[in-house]
């Protein structure tokens, strides 16, 4: 079975601080890889995803997250964070040939203005 | 409509009660998915469908929880003789479905609290 780490359970930073988010996933085949973030009561919505080619993907409000395969890693990265961001943020995984997906615990992002 | 759409998006019910969480999926969605949620934790799987069909219930606690998608579109997940240890964020989600990438899409969810 699919499983997924997130390293960080609480993360506080300042405004403008450089922000790094762990993720591992444990799984053999191919797989496609996503951060959702759940801002306070809103749902969850997609940050960004990765399916295949440029291991570095650019998703919205200027979070990126790099897919290193050997480290079975996708770590989410933001150079300078706002206080708007300021959530609950998910790394998830599936099976790229389709099936359920695999979230993480969660990270819950606190950023002090 | 534009977006996955679940009711109610409150529930309070009584312990032993039954209770039904509807979901309407994105247009065309082939696959549909529920989670819960507890505080503080990431969404965990429950169940998902393929058309009608129930691909996977393996996440599904006990007996108690069952889930139906009879057409194909609009899904039902039903709890029976709830508990308080029901009490949780239940989600659903929907996507383009197998064999295609695509992200799920999640509706706004439902609270459910048994008292």
């Amino acid at each position: 079975a699919q499983s997924v780490s997130q390293h960080n359970h609480h993360v506080i930073l300042s405004e403008a601080a450089s922000l790094e988010l762990g993720c591992n996933y444990s799984y053999g085949g191919t797989v496609n890889l996503f951060w959702y973030v759940q801002y306070p009561g809103q749902h969850l919505q997609l940050l960004l995803k990765y399916f295949s080619g440029d291991p570095l993907v650019k998703g919205i409000k200027g979070f990126e997250a790099e897919f290193i395969k050997s480290k079975f890693s996708f770590n989410l990265r933001k150079p300078s964070v706002q206080w708007s961001d300021t959530a609950e943020y998910f790394c998830a995984v599936n099976a790229n040939t389709g099936n359920q997906f695999y979230f993480g615990t969660g990270t819950s992002l606190t950023v002090i203005p | 409509g534009a977006g996955v759409s679940q009711s109610p998006r409150y529930k309070v019910t009584k312990r032993g009660q039954d209770v039904a969480l509807r979901c309407d999926p994105i247009s065309g969605h082939v696959s549909l998915y529920w989670y819960r949620q507890a505080l503080g934790q990431g969404p965990e799987f429950l169940t998902y469908f393929n058309y009608e069909a129930q691909q996977d219930k393996s996440g599904l606690p006990n007996d108690r929880f069952s889930a139906e998608r009879p057409e194909g579109s609009i899904s039902t997940l039903t709890i029976q003789r709830t508990e308080q240890r029901d009490s949780a964020m239940y989600r659903c989600a929907s996507s383009f479905g197998q064999g295609r990438n695509t992200e799920a899409f999640f509706g706004q969810g439902t609270r459910l609290t048994v008292v």
